[in-house]
C-alpha cells in the first residue's frame, strides 16, 4: 500500500469553478502536511502547508482530518493558471512522502 | 528561490555509461536529498545527506551512489546506467534539516538511457 494516494484525475473544469481533491496516508504518526503544485516539466512548488484546524490562503482551502488520514485542497473560481498538477505530500519521522498528483486543468 | 542548481538539466546517454549528476546550493543548508520521478510512482528518495560525508540510503538506492565531499555540493552516481534509471531526478533540500517541516526542489534533470 502506498504511503500516500490521490486520486490522479484529470480534472477539467471551467474558469471561475471551484474544485476539490483529496489525499489519503497510511501512517498515523505523519506529524506535517502539505500541498504542493507542480507545472508540466518544472519541480514541484510548495503551495501550502496544511494544519489540523484548516487554513486558507485566498482561494485556497486546505483540510486535514487526522482521525480518517485525510486532507483536502478546494480551489474557488478557478483561474487559468491554476492549471497544473498538485501534490499532496506528508512528513512521518525524518522522511517526505509523495502522492502521485492530481492533474487540474482549467478551460476557458 | 531555495538557491539549488542542477547540472547537468539534460542528458542523454548510452547504457552502461555512468552518468553524474550534481546538485549545488548556496544557502549552506546541512540536509540535502536526490529524488526520482516517474509517471505512477511520485517521488521517490534514492539517497540523502545529512553532513559532509554522511549520507545514507532511501527506498531506491540500488545502482545509485553519492558523494558529498563539501556542503554546497550533492553529486549522484549512476554507475553503470540502464534504460530504467531514464527518469527525471530533483535534489531538494530541508532549510532546518530532518526537523523543518518543508522541502525545497532544484529544477530537475533530466536524464535519457539509451
Amino acid at each position: 500500500r502506498k504511503e500516500v494516494e490521490q486520486d490522479p484525475g484529470p480534472f477539467n473544469v471551467p474558469e471561475g469553478a471551484t474544485v476539490a481533491f483529496n489525499c489519503t496516508y497510511s501512517n498515523s504518526a505523519s506529524q506535517s502536511f502539505f500541498w504542493y503544485r507542480q507545472d508540466c516539466r518544472k519541480e514541484p512548488k510548495l503551495l501550502m502547508s496544511v494544519y489540523s484546524s484548516g487554513n486558507e490562503d485566498g482561494r485556497f482551502t486546505a483540510q486535514l482530518n487526522r482521525a480518517s488520514q485525510y486532507i483536502s485542497l478546494l480551489i474557488r473560481d478557478s483561474k487559468l493558471s491554476d492549471s497544473a498538477t498538485y501534490l499532496c505530500v506528508v512528513k512521518a519521522g525524518n522522511q517526505f512522502y509523495f502522492g502521485t498528483g492530481t492533474s487540474l486543468t482549467v478551460i476557458p | 528561490d531555495a538557491g539549488i542548481t542542477q547540472s547537468p538539466r539534460h542528458k542523454v546517454t548510452e547504457t552502461g555509461t555512468p552518468v553524474t549528476l550534481r546538485c549545488h546550493q548556496t544557502e549552506n543548508h546541512r540536509y540535502m536529498y536526490w529524488y526520482r520521478q516517474d509517471p505512477g510512482h511520485g517521488l521517490r528518495l534514492i539517497h540523502y545527506s545529512y553532513g559532509v560525508k554522511d549520507t545514507d540510503k532511501g527506498e531506491v538506492s540500488d545502482g545509485y551512489s553519492v558523494s558529498r565531499s563539501k556542503t554546497e555540493d550533492f553529486l549522484l552516481t549512476l554507475e553503470s546506467a540502464t534504460s530504467s534509471q531514464t527518469s527525471v531526478y530533483f535534489c531538494a533540500i530541508t532549510p532546518a534539516g530532518l526537523s523543518g517541516n518543508t522541502i525545497y526542489f532544484g529544477e530537475g534533470s533530466w536524464l535519457t538511457v539509451v
